[in-house]
């Protein structure tokens, strides 16, 4: 199946700080990147959607200068959680789109990366 | 009410025992109805997936999908110790929009 990758697998940072995250599809075109947190015990929340090109489209609570999404390429996009704070600690996770023909383009999703905000 | 329900868990289970995992959803929009496993501080991975109402079957794995009463069905025959993980179904309006995730059961098959 597809890989996709995410980088860094996890990170520590002070309060205050930013910090990106990498999502990448290693042997596909994605035109389309999910952006996903996951709290302990908890199942993923949809943060926002991610097109190739264009603005991320942003899930209802989510704050869209706090957690700045950029999808550069058909293989890149990046997640920055900008002034990070305690409350930001979670799982993130990042899932992309296979551009395919047919009637159901499956999601492939990364590894994960845990930030865990001092 | 959450648009997707799954009951947590944990479940425990022998080895060898059939696995029953259910969800029920309110979205009568759904058309497409995902079964992921995630083992722990992993991303998911896709088990199988239906459209529509119906079964579909794959080696061990049994999805059932019954749209009039919004209720989805995911079986393991013959479980393992190495399917213990979390599975959580996720309905999606299309083929490519975005999917809405259970909170996922905890799954654990002793020896």
């Amino acid at each position: 199946g597809a890989v996709v990758s995410q980088h860094p697998s996890w990170v520590i940072c002070k309060s205050g700080t930013s910090v990106k995250i990498e999502c990448r599809s290693l042997d596909f075109q994605a035109t389309t990147m999910f952006w996903y947190r996951q709290f302990p015990k908890q199942s993923l929340m949809l943060m926002a959607t991610s097109n190739e090109g264009s603005k991320a489209t942003y899930e209802q609570g989510v704050e869209k200068d706090k957690f700045l999404i950029n999808h550069a390429s058909l293989t890149l996009s990046t997640l920055t959680v900008t002034s990070a704070h305690p409350e930001d600690s979670s799982f993130y996770i990042c899932s992309a789109g296979e551009i395919a023909g047919g009637s159901y383009n499956e999601q492939f999703f990364g590894p994960g990366t845990r930030l865990t905000v001092l | 009410q959450k648009e997707v329900e799954q009951d947590p868990g944990p479940l425990s289970v022998p080895e060898g025992a059939i696995v029953s995992l259910n969800c029920t959803y309110s979205n009568s929009a759904f058309q497409y109805f995902m079964w992921y496993r995630q083992y722990s501080r992993k991303g998911p991975e896709l088990l199988m997936y239906t459209y529509s109402s119906g079964n579909k079957e794959d080696g061990r794995f049994t999805a059932q999908v019954d749209k009039s009463s919004k209720y989805i069905s995911l079986f393991i025959r013959d479980s393992q110790p190495s399917d213990s993980a979390t599975y959580l179904c996720a309905p999606s309006t299309g083929g490519g929009n975005k999917l809405t995730f259970g909170t996922g059961t905890q799954l654990k098959v002793e020896l």
